[in-house]
């Protein structure tokens, strides 16, 4: 399964865009791009997902790079409430559909 | 969308004793998978429950410790056997339709002690 490399933690301060980068350099074409958070005693949710093109939502933006080896996640305006551990994961588009949770970055909102 | 409730919300348990979780999900899913997570880890699956057969189980993982259950499309059952203090984790199920073009709902979790 092609692997993704995050930053282990990021801080921000609130009110202020955050970027949180995820490398997948082995990514397959056929792998989708997605994002999930973790609020603190909560299970993930899902913020966001993309193949190729960006994306947005009304929580956020998905970046991808042209070669889709690096991705970002970007929040406009982070509040206290986005502080959370956030999972950039790969799924293929066939087979396997196992959300497979890698370490991901704990975002700490500064007031 | 789809709401994941899990039963209990926290427990805490004799080592050597069993306790089943409970997920109901309040529509329809093709999907459901359970996993662990450690204190201070990421989310490790367990397996995906299958509707109707056996649960295909990760590695390191294994039928007689974590028997899963999956009677229809909104029910399913994760069973700690024979629990050790090495068990205590946070234990989550997890369901949707497909994961690669929709999203996948979480509860939020059943913590285990096992003293």
């Amino acid at each position: 399964d092609a692997k993704t490399t995050q930053p282990n933690s990021m801080e921000s301060n609130e009110e202020e865009p955050v970027h949180l980068p995820c490398n997948h350099s082995t990514i397959s074409g056929t792998d989708y791009i997605h994002w999930y958070r973790q609020l603190p005693s909560q299970g993930p949710e899902y913020v966001i997902h993309g193949l190729t093109s960006n994306v947005n939502n009304r929580m956020a933006s998905l970046a991808i790079a042209e070669d889709r080896k690096s991705s970002t996640l970007i929040l406009h305006r982070a509040t206290l409430r986005d502080a959370a551990v956030y999972y950039c994961i790969l799924l293929p588009n066939f087979g396997n559909e196992k959300l497979t949770f890698g370490t991901g970055t704990r975002l700490t909102i500064i007031p | 969308s789809a709401v994941i409730s899990q039963k209990p919300s926290r427990d805490i348990c004799q080592r050597g004793t069993s306790l089943t979780i409970q997920c109901q999900v309040d529509s329809q899913v093709t999907m459901m998978f359970w996993y662990r997570q450690q204190p201070g880890q990421s989310l490790t699956l367990i397996a995906t429950a299958n509707q109707g057969s056996e649960a295909t189980y990760e590695s390191g993982f294994v039928i007689d410790k974590f028997p899963i259950s999956r009677p229809n499309l909104t029910f399913s059952t994760l069973t700690v056997s024979n629990m050790s203090p090495e068990d205590s984790s946070i234990y989550l199920c997890s369901a949707g339709e497909r994961a690669t073009n929709e999203k996948l709902f979480f509860g939020s979790g059943t913590q285990l002690s096992v003293l």
